[in-house]
Formats: structure tokens, C-alpha cells, sequence
């Protein structure tokens, strides 16, 4: 079984271009979940989709983050326009259906430099 | 507002010995516990979780947990250290409702020495 797809898995750009980040979760995963990982930290939550519904977007930076789940299979996060502290790992995880102690399978993330 | 604490950001032991990786959670409800590992330019892969019912949890690679309410900790071990072992481990708690998110601690890097 394939495991959630990411991509791109690098990206370097400049500040203030826009970037977009893809993830293709786990077949059947009705939740997907966009995190933030700082170097030397642990993940932190921007996103909880529960199929198309954004659930929980309170930690998302709203003034230049965006983010969608069309059909509620793949999502795209945007970052326009991009700061030199948004530098970090993107990882996108995927769940079967969000409640208790569903375990939650992470992409390999995508490692965003602005310069 | 639950939390994840792991002191210190790296263990060195050696190949063989004792894994030990300390975790304390605060939680306002009974939580669900896991610990995740992460090998460089990977995503995190699940190696254990506590949900209910048995408090010591094994789990993949030869590591158990045990959970300790009355410490509020979660400590991860695994006896013999294999230098495939390298990598950095977070502990993450998930509570319910309102704490339902996971919240991750800062993780810790392990070291193997030959």
C-alpha cells in the first residue's frame, strides 16, 4: 500500500514568491493534516481536514497561508507571499478518520529555504 | 491546554545498552500517548501508542513504553540499542474534544556509538 505522497520534496525560492505544497494522502484516509516542523522542533499542527471541511484551521496564518482538499483526496497548501521565517519542513499526514487514537501516517515533507 | 515535555535534545549510548527517552505529558483528560520516530529527510513513523487497558505498550523494533498516570509519563525504552536505532524520537499526546489535535514534545536525537 502506498504511503501519503508528497511533493515537492525541496523547494527554494525567494521571499515574497508564492509556493505551493501537494499531498496525495493514503487511499481511504478520510482526515488529512498539514504541519509545520521548525528545525529542532516537533510538528505543529496548521490544518485538519475531515474529507472537504477544514475542522481545525485555528493555527493556519491566514493572511498569506492557504489551503484546499478538492473531493477530499489531494490537498495543495499555499504560502503567497513567502517570508524568510516560513523556512521549515511541510509535512501533510493522513488518518483514517481523525477520532480518538487514530494513528496518523506522515509524508516524507517538503523542505521549504527562502531566501 | 495538554503539553509534551522531553528533557534534553540528545542521547548517546551505546550499541547494545539500555535505550531510555523520558516523556511527561500534562493533560486535562485521560490522554491517548504515542511516540513517534523520525530517520533523516523522512516523514514520522508510528512506533507505539497507548489508548487504554494495559499500561505497558510494545511496540515496532523492539520498543515498549510504559504509561505511568500517577507521573503523567511515557517513557519509551528498549533494551539493546542497534545502531539502526539512530534517529530523532518525539512523544505526542492526543486528548479528546476541545484537545483533540496531537501535540508533539520537541523530540530527541539518539546516538548509537559502535
Amino acid at each position: 500500500e502506498a504511503g501519503v505522497v508528497q511533493s515537492p520534496r525541496y523547494k527554494i525560492i525567494e521571499k515574497k514568491q508564492p509556493v505551493a505544497f501537494w499531498c496525495n494522502p493514503i487511499s481511504g484516509h478520510n482526515t488529512l493534516y498539514w504541519y509545520l516542523q521548525n528545525l529542532g522542533q516537533g510538528p505543529e499542527l496548521l490544518i485538519r481536514y475531515e474529507n472537504e471541511e477544514a475542522v481545525d484551521d485555528s493555527q493556519l496564518p491566514k493572511d498569506r497561508f492557504s489551503a484546499e482538499r478538492l473531493k477530499g483526496v489531494d490537498s495543495t497548501l499555499k504560502i503567497q507571499p513567502a517570508e524568510l521565517g516560513d523556512s521549515a519542513v511541510y509535512l501533510c499526514a493522513s488518518s483514517l478518520d481523525g477520532m480518538g487514537a487514530d494513528t496518523q501516517y506522515f509524508g516524507p515533507g517538503t523542505r521549504l529555504t527562502v531566501l | 491546554a495538554q503539553s509534551v515535555t522531553q528533557l534534553g535534545s540528545h542521547v548517546s549510548v551505546s550499541e547494545g545498552a539500555l535505550v531510555l527517552l523520558r516523556c511527561n505529558y500534562s493533560s486535562s483528560v485521560p490522554p491517548y500517548l504515542f511516540w513517534y520516530v523520525q530517520y533523516p529527510n523522512q516523514g514520522l513513523q508510528l512506533l507505539l501508542k497507548y489508548t487504554t487497558g494495559a499500561t505497558l505498550v510494545k511496540g515496532i523494533n523492539g520498543f515498549e513504553a510504559e504509561f505511568k498516570k500517577s507521573e503523567t509519563s511515557f517513557h519509551l525504552t528498549k533494551p539493546s540499542a542497534h545502531m539502526s536505532d539512530a534517529a530523532e524520537y518525539f512523544c505526542a499526546v492526543r486528548g479528546t474534544g476541545a484537545n483533540s489535535k496531537l501535540t508533539f514534545g520537541k523530540g530527541i536525537t539518539l546516538s548509537v556509538r559502535p
